[in-house]
């Protein structure tokens, strides 16, 4: 079974704060990604990677960055939090690029971040 | 670009009702379809999918068939329990991956 790990379920950080996700996938996955998930607006895609060192901006990058160094570990970085990157995080990866079923995307249990 | 709409929520039945949760998708070419499940405080898990017209993806009593013509993949499950109260979003591959945006679905006793 392919498993995808989120380095802590809940986190409560303070504005200003720099912020690190982790997250780890141990299939060999070529494909990682971020989502966060508000209610009402289901998950948006923050950033995701492709190949190691690789990285292209989902539909909400502002305010996050990302490092790949590792195929395996893929890390969401909030730089200076603000209180409305309050949400949950999830990490998903996905064999490889390409279409149909090499797409299917293999979640993590999400962290729930919040900022006072 | 490829979308996927599906049925706003939420969704409240009884024990043993039966559930349709409406999916259409957009896309170019022939995208595989997926529906995804997350209970609650946890993250998404792949429920079951299609790859090509007329497919049935099954699981866990859940059903839905890929239709090209309609451009749907409705997710259906004749009598449902407790322990599917969750949010279910449905997915379209194509070229890139996208959700829809999640029906939450309680079920009472």
């Amino acid at each position: 079974d392919v498993k995808v790990t989120q380095s802590s379920r809940y986190l409560v950080k303070r504005t200003g704060e720099k912020v690190f996700l982790e997250c780890v996938q141990d299939m060999d996955h070529e494909n990682m990604f971020w989502y966060r998930q508000d209610p009402g607006l289901g998950l948006r895609l923050i950033y995701f990677s492709y190949d190691v060192k690789m990285k292209e901006k989902g539909d909400i990058p502002e305010g996050y960055s990302v490092s790949r160094e590792k195929k395996e570990r893929f890390s969401l970085i909030l730089e200076s939090a603000s209180t409305n990157q309050t949400s949950m995080y999830l990490c998903a990866s996905s064999l490889q690029s390409g279409w149909g079923a090499k797409n299917i995307q293999y979640f993590g249990a999400g962290t729930r971040l919040s900022v006072l | 670009g490829d979308s996927v709409t599906q049925m706003e929520g939420p969704v409240t039945l009884s024990e043993e009702a039966c559930l349709t949760i409406n999916c259409t998708y957009t896309a170019t070419g022939y995208p595989s379809l997926f529906w995804y499940v997350q209970y609650p405080g946890e993250g998404l898990q792949l429920l079951l999918k299609a790859t090509k017209a007329d497919d049935k993806g099954s699981n866990k009593g859940f059903e839905a068939t890929y239709r090209k013509e309609t451009t749907s993949f409705h997710l259906e499950k004749g009598s449902v329990q407790v322990s599917d109260s969750a949010v279910y979003f449905c997915g379209v591959a194509g070229n890139q991956f996208y959700f829809g945006t999640g029906t939450s679905l309680t079920v009472i006793p």
